[in-house]
This record gives C-alpha cells, sequence and structure tokens, in this order.
C-alpha cells in the first residue's frame, strides 16, 4: 500500500526557515517524481514544487526560497523552506507524480502537515 | 503561466442529478488536465488524469472530456459522497495550476 506522511509543519516567525519531510512507503520511490502542494486556510489549491529524474521546478512565488531535494536511500522527499513570509502559511502536501509524467498528476498524497508563519 | 478558469464555483444539485463541470484553459494544453475531489480537513484525490482516463478505483459515474483548452468532469448521478470541492490542474507544463474550485453544496 503506498503512503506518504509529512512532516515539520509548526509556527515560525516571519524570515525564518522549516524543513519539511515526506516519508515514503510501499512503492519504489527512487522512481518516481514528486510533488508539493499548498493550501492556505479556506483557500484552493497552489503548486509548490515538483523533482523529477529531468528536473527541479518551483512556482514563482517560493522561487529562490524554497529547496526541493530527496534520500533515495530513506525514501524521504524534503523541502526546505527559508525566509518565510505570512504568504507561506498553509497545509503543504507531498503527492506522488503519477508515472510518467514530469508535474503530475499526484496519484497519491500524505494527509498535510500545516506550517505557519506568524509573530 | 496557464490559467485555469473553472465554471461554476458553486453547486447546490440534489443526489441523482447529472453534474457538469468545465474547466478553461488560457492556452492549449493538449490533455495535460487532471481533475480532483477534497472534501473538508483531507487530502485531495485524483478522480481523472489526461483529460479523460480514470483513476483505479474512482467509481465510473464520474468521467473527463476535452483536449486543448476546454475541459469537463461529469459526474453521472450524483450519490451524498460527491459533495465535495472540485479542481482541475494542468500539468502540461511549469508552473503547474489549478482551477479556483467547484463546491457541490448540499
Amino acid at each position: 500500500e503506498v503512503q506518504l506522511l509529512e512532516s515539520g509543519g509548526d509556527l515560525v516567525q516571519p524570515g525564518g526557515s522549516l524543513r519539511l519531510s515526506c516519508a515514503a512507503s510501499g512503492f519504489t520511490f527512487s522512481s518516481y517524481g514528486m510533488t508539493w502542494v499548498r493550501q492556505a486556510p479556506g483557500k484552493g489549491l497552489e503548486w509548490v514544487s515538483s523533482g523529477s529524474g529531468v528536473g527541479t521546478y518551483y512556482a514563482d512565488s517560493v522561487k529562490g526560497r524554497f529547496t526541493l531535494s530527496r534520500d533515495n536511500s530513506k525514501n524521504t522527499l524534503y523541502l526546505q523552506m527559508n525566509s518565510l513570509r505570512a504568504a507561506d502559511t498553509a497545509v503543504y502536501y507531498c503527492a506522488r507524480v503519477r508515472s510518467g509524467y514530469t508535474y503530475g498528476p499526484g496519484d497519491y498524497w500524505g494527509q498535510g502537515t500545516l506550517v505557519t508563519v506568524s509573530s | 503561466d496557464i490559467h485555469m478558469t473553472q465554471s461554476p464555483s458553486s453547486l447546490s444539485p440534489s443526489v441523482g442529478d447529472r453534474i457538469t463541470i468545465t474547466c478553461r484553459a488560457s492556452h492549449s494544453i493538449g490533455n495535460y488536465l487532471n481533475w480532483y475531489q477534497q472534501k473538508p480537513g483531507k487530502a485531495p484525490k485524483l478522480l481523472i488524469h489526461s483529460a479523460s482516463s480514470l483513476q483505479s478505483g474512482v467509481p465510473s459515474r464520474f468521467s473527463g472530456s476535452g483536449s486543448g483548452l476546454d475541459f469537463t468532469l461529469t459526474i453521472s448521478t450524483l450519490q451524498p459522497e460527491d459533495f465535495a470541492t472540485y479542481y482541475c490542474q494542468q500539468s502540461y507544463t511549469s508552473p503547474v495550476t489549478f482551477g479556483q474550485g467547484t463546491t457541490l453544496e448540499i
């Protein structure tokens, strides 16, 4: 069974940093692209970043501040978030990119982790 | 960036109704169009990928169609568990973009 479990969400001050993790199981992690999508309170879905064998891609709103990485030996995806802003407050979901695609769709999703940026 | 416009923003249908949600892309995206269902407090669930391919395990009352600019999601016979918010997503190019969502309200 495919499972994705996010962690690392927290309350952080503006300008601070946070690293989210997404632990994957039930599939060959190294063979799939992965993606992060976020959802601000009461708002719609916003794509953040995707990474696959062909490259790593970011939304303009996070480019230069967020870094996507992965450790295939630990079956874990990471999102390093620096220079955090209030507008980054959201539930962050990781998802597996369906085989054969670069950016999406996400066919399996984690339960999400809440990041709150506030002083 | 490719802008995705969904309509309507909300609906108040009845169980048993046939529902159609439309999604329009600002530039042609071929068939790189996906549909998700999201219930409150839950992660999105993939329903349809590549415009018309039903994701494994999704009931056959859900169907998708379209290509290029205009796409539709149809629920043939609405069930109580289908009241949720639906999002379209283009995965043709970066940045990936979502529609604003369509909420089916009881």
